[in-house]
C-alpha cells in the first residue's frame, strides 16, 4: 500500500459524458502527478501539481483539466469523452517537485468509455 | 520529440541475472528512474540514477552513462516474483517534473 488513494477504482460511462477522477496524495506529500497507462500507448505523464499549482503538463487533451485543492486531494475532469479516453488513470505523488524524488502510485481508476 | 526505447521483452530463469536496457532522447535531462509494475498494479519505484555510474539497492543495480544517453537495470538473484514489466523513465525537466516513461520491458522469470 503506497499510501495514495484514488476514487472510484472502476468507472464505466457513454460517449460524450464527463468524469471526475480523485486522488489523496501520501501524508506529506506536495506534488501530484497524474497518469494515464493504455496498451498502445503506454505510460503517459499527463500533469502535476505541487502545493496547489499546475508545476508540469505533458500529454494532456484540452478535453482534460485538473487541479489541486487546498488539502492537497486533486481531481482529474476528463470531458467529451471518447472511445479512445478508455484507459487506467494513475495519480502519484512525491514529497517534492524534482526528478529526484521517488513517485508513490495509487492503485489507479479504470475508466471504460462505452 | 522525447523518446525512451527498451527491449519489449526478456526471459530469464530463477537464480539468473538479467539486464534491462534504456536509451533516451530528450529535450532536457534530470535523471533517470526504473520502475516496477505488476500485471493489474501500480507502478512502484525501483532506483534513481542523477549522476553517471552504478547505484545498487539490494538485489538491484541501476547504470547510467548521460554521454551515451544510456543505462540499464541489473536485476540479480532472479526470483519468480521478478516477474513484471519494468520501465524506465526521464525527468525531462527539474523545475517541474515533466516525466517520460518508456515502453516497458516484460521480464518473465521461469522456474
Amino acid at each position: 500500500d503506497s499510501g495514495v488513494t484514488q476514487t472510484p477504482k472502476h468507472l464505466i460511462t457513454a460517449t460524450g459524458q464527463r468524469v471526475t477522477l480523485r486522488c489523496s496524495p501520501r501524508s506529506g506529500d506536495l506534488s501530484v502527478y497524474w497518469y494515464q497507462q493504455s496498451l498502445d500507448q503506454g505510460l503517459q505523464f499527463l500533469i502535476q501539481y505541487y502545493n496547489g499549482e499546475e508545476r508540469a503538463k505533458g500529454n494532456i487533451l484540452e478535453r482534460f483539466s485538473a487541479q489541486q485543492f487546498p488539502d492537497l486531494h486533486s481531481e482529474l475532469n476528463l470531458s467529451s469523452l471518447e472511445l479512445g479516453d478508455s484507459a487506467l488513470y494513475f495519480c502519484a505523488s512525491s514529497v517534492g517537485s524534482g526528478s529526484t524524488y521517488e513517485q508513490y502510485f495509487g492503485p489507479g481508476t479504470r475508466l471504460t468509455v462505452t | 520529440g522525447q523518446s525512451l526505447e527498451q527491449p519489449s521483452e526478456v526471459t530469464a530463469v530463477e537464480g539468473a541475472i538479467v539486464q534491462i536496457n534504456c536509451t533516451y532522447q530528450t529535450s532536457g535531462f534530470y535523471g533517470l528512474s526504473w520502475y516496477q509494475q505488476h500485471d493489474g498494479g501500480a507502478p512502484t519505484f525501483l532506483s534513481y540514477n542523477g549522476l553517471d555510474g552504478l547505484e545498487e539497492t539490494g538485489r538491484f543495480s541501476s547504470f547510467l552513462s548521460r554521454s551515451d544517453s544510456y543505462g540499464y537495470l541489473l536485476l540479480q538473484e532472479l526470483q519468480m516474483k521478478d516477474s513484471a514489466s519494468y520501465f524506465c523513465a526521464v525527468g525531462a525537466d527539474n523545475y517541474g517534473q515533466n516525466f517520460v516513461f518508456g515502453p516497458g520491458t516484460r521480464l518473465s522469470v521461469l522456474p
